[in-house]
This record gives C-alpha cells, sequence and structure tokens, in this order.
C-alpha cells in the first residue's frame, strides 16, 4: 500500500531528446507527489511537485503529468541536456504522514 | 548557510563495531530524517524526529538508534554493525511534515559506510 513503483531503472537519451520517467502507487491516500532530482556525491533535491487536484505542472523544461485515475505520474525533460544527468526519484505522501514514500530512482544520462 | 551537514564523508568499519553518524542543520528546522539509499532501492526511511525529545521509527529501523537532544542535531547510532547495513546514510530536514510544496526536504551530502 505504501509502495511506489517506479521505472525505468537507467536511460539514455541523446542531448535535445525528451526522456520520460513513470511512477505508479497504490494508496488512494496519497495526495502530494515530488520529484527529487540527485547529483553524483550529492543527496538529493527537490526539482518539482504536483497535487491531485491537477493533471499537469510545468517548471521550466520539466513537467509532471498526473492521471489519478491510473493512479500514475510521470516526469518529462524537454530539450534534455548533459547537466540534465543524473538520477531522478519519484515520492508520495498522504496528508498528515510526516515523511515520503520514495520511489527506487532512474539513472538518467544524457549524451552531448 | 550552510544547510544540513554530515560527517564523516566515508567511514569503513568492521563487523560488530560501533558508530554514530552526525547531522546537523542551520536551518530551525523542526523535522529530521535518516534515510539510505542502496543501489535499485531508492530512499528507505530509518527514523525521524518532528522536535527535539520526539524520535519515531520509520521503514528500516532495526540495528540503528536515534536521539535529539536538540533542535539542530539528529545523530543515528549503529551498535553493532553488520555488513547488510553498508549503504549511503542521507540525513535531511524539513520545516514542517513533508507533505507539502513549501516545506521540501533538504539533503546533507551523505555519508558512504562500508561494513566488513
Amino acid at each position: 500500500q505504501q509502495q511506489v513503483k517506479q521505472s525505468p531503472q537507467s536511460l539514455i537519451v541523446q542531448k535535445g531528446g525528451i526522456p520520460i520517467i513513470n511512477c505508479a502507487y497504490e494508496n488512494t491516500a496519497f495526495d502530494y507527489f515530488p520529484w527529487y532530482q540527485q547529483f553524483p556525491g550529492k543527496g538529493p533535491a527537490l526539482l518539482i511537485a504536483i497535487r491531485p487536484d491537477v493533471s499537469e505542472k510545468k517548471e521550466g523544461r520539466f513537467t509532471i503529468s498526473f492521471n489519478k485515475s491510473a493512479k500514475q505520474f510521470s516526469l518529462h525533460i524537454m530539450d534534455s541536456q548533459p547537466g540534465d544527468s543524473a538520477t531522478y526519484f519519484c515520492a508520495a505522501s498522504p496528508t498528515g504522514r510526516r515523511a515520503l514514500t520514495f520511489g527506487s530512482g532512474t539513472r538518467l544520462q544524457v549524451q552531448p | 548557510n550552510a544547510g544540513v551537514t554530515q560527517t564523516p564523508k566515508f567511514r569503513i568499519l568492521k563487523i560488530g563495531q560501533s558508530m554514530t553518524l552526525q547531522c546537523t542543520q542551520d536551518m530551525n528546522h523542526n523535522y529530521m530524517y535518516w534515510y539510505r539509499q542502496d543501489p535499485g532501492m531508492g530512499l528507505k526511511l530509518i527514523y525521524y524526529s518532528v522536535g527535539a525529545g520526539i524520535t519515531d521509527k520509520g521503514e528500516v529501523p532495526n540495528g540503528y538508534n536515534v536521539s535529539r537532544s536538540t533542535t539542530e542535531d539528529f545523530p543515528l547510532r549503529l551498535e553493532l554493525a553488520a555488513p547488510s547495513q553498508t549503504s549511503v546514510y542521507f540525513c535531511a530536514s524539513s520545516y514542517t511534515g513533508t507533505s507539502s510544496y513549501n516545506s521540501p526536504l533538504h539533503f546533507g551530502n551523505g555519508t558512504r559506510l562500508t561494513v566488513t
């Protein structure tokens, strides 16, 4: 019930491509869905987040798409750059819970 | 501001040894967390604290202990190190609970621990 399943485990795209990372959840009490970005040797940092009352949120080149009925959400990176190479984690949290449940992570490589 | 500071950055322990991973934050955050990160497994919550003197177990607390005597510090103690505790450990903090875009988790840069 508390799991968040993330795919793919790794992804390689060419510069300018649009990598898509997918996450699925079971717990219908989840109501906050952030994405965290982690560079090698660093801790994760919040990238973008969405609540289930909207189907899409954009911040710069990063977009979250949310499908409440399917219990799925995804991260799209437009015009990807080598500097976007990092590990990306989706996460979820229900109202009132004090800690996030993280997905297993996706290692993205953007080749020049 | 330094944010969340973790020490040491790296450590090798022998089986059965003990150690304390240090974590301090200078953002006056009430909530602090310890996560472990294993390849392909994401981040698993070990313990968390909602304020000084208050701690609670996360998903994977066995083999660890914590204390929170001040708002700033949240050390993680390993009493009898085992190979299964080989991992990268991250400390994090947030102003309120994490169910908020305005109160994200702030992570330290991690401690890489190897138990042999």
